[in-house]
């Protein structure tokens, strides 16, 4: 099945860095959202956007839309070790429709 | 307020054999959508089941099928297990197309 392209696929940070992720698609979405999976555990959602050129914060996480539809970027600020896990974004193409298209995830380790 | 729920946590099977998931919704959402996630890799969608029907379907072999009865809740049923239906199957819940919640899974290990 179709996956998005998400990069980059694993970070090794220190604690208190800054962290960018972002995805990208060759289809069109109308609305991009991004979750975090810990081990053992289904996805958790974080962020979701809704417009094109949409930024939206999350308290240190911040999520962008992208203008043309195809990308969205995640920015976590000032990572502590519990940022660890994998995050995911998805893309929903339809707004009748809420079937979810993933990437493969980025893996972010953060060491204390 | 009780989250999505599924159970089994975990499920040992051998091929050719069949298995039932179970899922119960987020209080509110009428809408539940199954995923298999293999190892190292994003959630694939199954199908989506709304008002009892199977509303949108993945690319997924008919031995995939599924049920939701008339309190939201939903069943996954795959026939004829294979060593590749190997996963960790994820039931989301929403009310209609708005934002999905995930359970914590189903791990499945068919040998």
């Amino acid at each position: 099945g179709q996956q998005l392209n998400q990069s980059p696929q694993s970070m090794f940070i220190q604690e208190g860095e800054d962290v960018s992720m972002n995805c990208t698609s060759s289809s069109i979405f109308n609305t991009w959202l991004w979750y975090k999976q810990d081990p053992g555990e289904g996805p958790v959602l974080l962020i979701a956007l809704y417009k094109a050129g949409e930024l939206t914060s999350n308290g240190r996480l911040t999520a962008q839309f992208g203008i043309t539809r195809k990308d969205s970027f995640l920015n976590i600020s000032a990572s502590i070790p519990s940022d660890v896990g994998i995050y995911f974004c998805a893309g929903q193409l339809n707004s009748g429709y809420s079937t979810l298209t993933f990437g493969k995830g980025t893996m972010l380790l953060v060491s204390p | 307020d009780a989250g999505v729920t599924q159970s089994p946590t975990h499920l040992i099977k051998t091929r050719g054999q069949q298995v039932t998931l179970r899922c119960s919704p987020k209080s509110g959402h009428d809408t539940v959508s199954w995923y298999q996630q293999a190892l190292g890799q994003g959630p694939q969608f199954i199908f989506q089941y709304y008002e009892e029907e199977e509303r949108q379907r993945g690319n997924f072999p008919d031995r995939f099928s599924g049920h939701q009865f008339p309190n939201y809740s939903s069943e996954l049923n795959v026939n004829a297990l294979l060593l590749g239906d190997s996963a960790l199957y994820l039931c989301a819940s929403s009310l209609d197309h708005y934002e999905q919640y995930f359970g914590p899974g189903t791990r499945l290990t068919v040998t």
